[in-house]
């Protein structure tokens, strides 16, 4: 096991909803990252997260919005769900000294309705 | 053209044989490459990065061709738990400062049958 955990497993929204998704970074990751994974596609990046702040950014809108907490773990928040935002969200943390190397959580996979 | 592509699959072999996957890459300043192993319903996992020397282990074997943008991921001797989805994965300088964001493949699904 990587030792990244994600909450909750499984979600169902309905559109329009808010939805915020949490990650615990493994012991001694300062960076998470996060990626939406529709159905038979690869991961697509939204953004990272270095020592709290925004690190980059993917081609998602702002309603995806982030925070890192001093223990360096995460949220994922999403406003105004859309039904084309059912995916499995993928948390990923590393370490700077470890150059890219991300250790995956086991995902939230979430349904909007 | 997109950034990382990979064999659309998918890849049905027997127990026992051999299959390559292929990757290309376009952005020509990439600088680090990984393949992910990805099983149904689970969050993918480091399989090994490549260098550009190749490198090997056990049945894997994974190389780079930075001339031809070119990855490619070997496995001997395939088992049934080889059975995944495989990720091409490739680093681009991302738009904050020095950052590198991971650019995925779609995956290449291999069956191994027995």
């Amino acid at each position: 096991e990587t030792g990244v955990t994600q909450s909750p497993t499984h979600l169902i929204k309905t559109r329009g909803q808010q939805v915020t998704l949490r990650c615990s970074s493994q012991s001694g990751h300062n960076t998470v990252s996060w990626y939406q994974q529709a159905l038979g596609q690869g991961p697509q990046f939204i953004f990272q997260y270095y020592r709290e702040e925004e690190n980059g950014r993917g081609n998602f809108p702002p309603r995806f919005s982030g925070l890192q907490f001093p223990n360096y773990s995460s949220e994922l928040n999403v406003n105004a769900l859309e039904l084309d935002d059912s995916a499995l969200y993928l948390c990923a943390s590393s370490s700077t000294g470890q150059g890219e190397t991300q250790y995956f959580g086991p995902g939230t996979r979430l349904l909007v309705l | 053209r997109k950034e990382v592509e990979q064999d659309p699959g998918p890849f049905n072999v027997p127990e026992g044989a051999t299959v390559a996957f292929n990757c290309t890459y376009s952005n020509s300043a990439s600088q680090s490459f990984f393949w992910y192993r990805q099983d149904c319903r689970k969050e993918p996992k480091l399989l090994m990065s490549v260098y550009s020397s190749g490198n090997e282990d056990g049945r894997f074997t994974a190389q780079l061709n930075r001339a031809s943008q070119y990855i490619s991921l070997l496995i001997r001797d395939s088992k049934l738990s080889d059975s995944a989805t495989y990720l091409c994965v490739v680093t681009a300088r991302g738009n904050a400062g020095n950052n590198r964001k991971l650019i995925w493949g779609l995956g290449t699904s291999l069956a191994v049958n027995p």
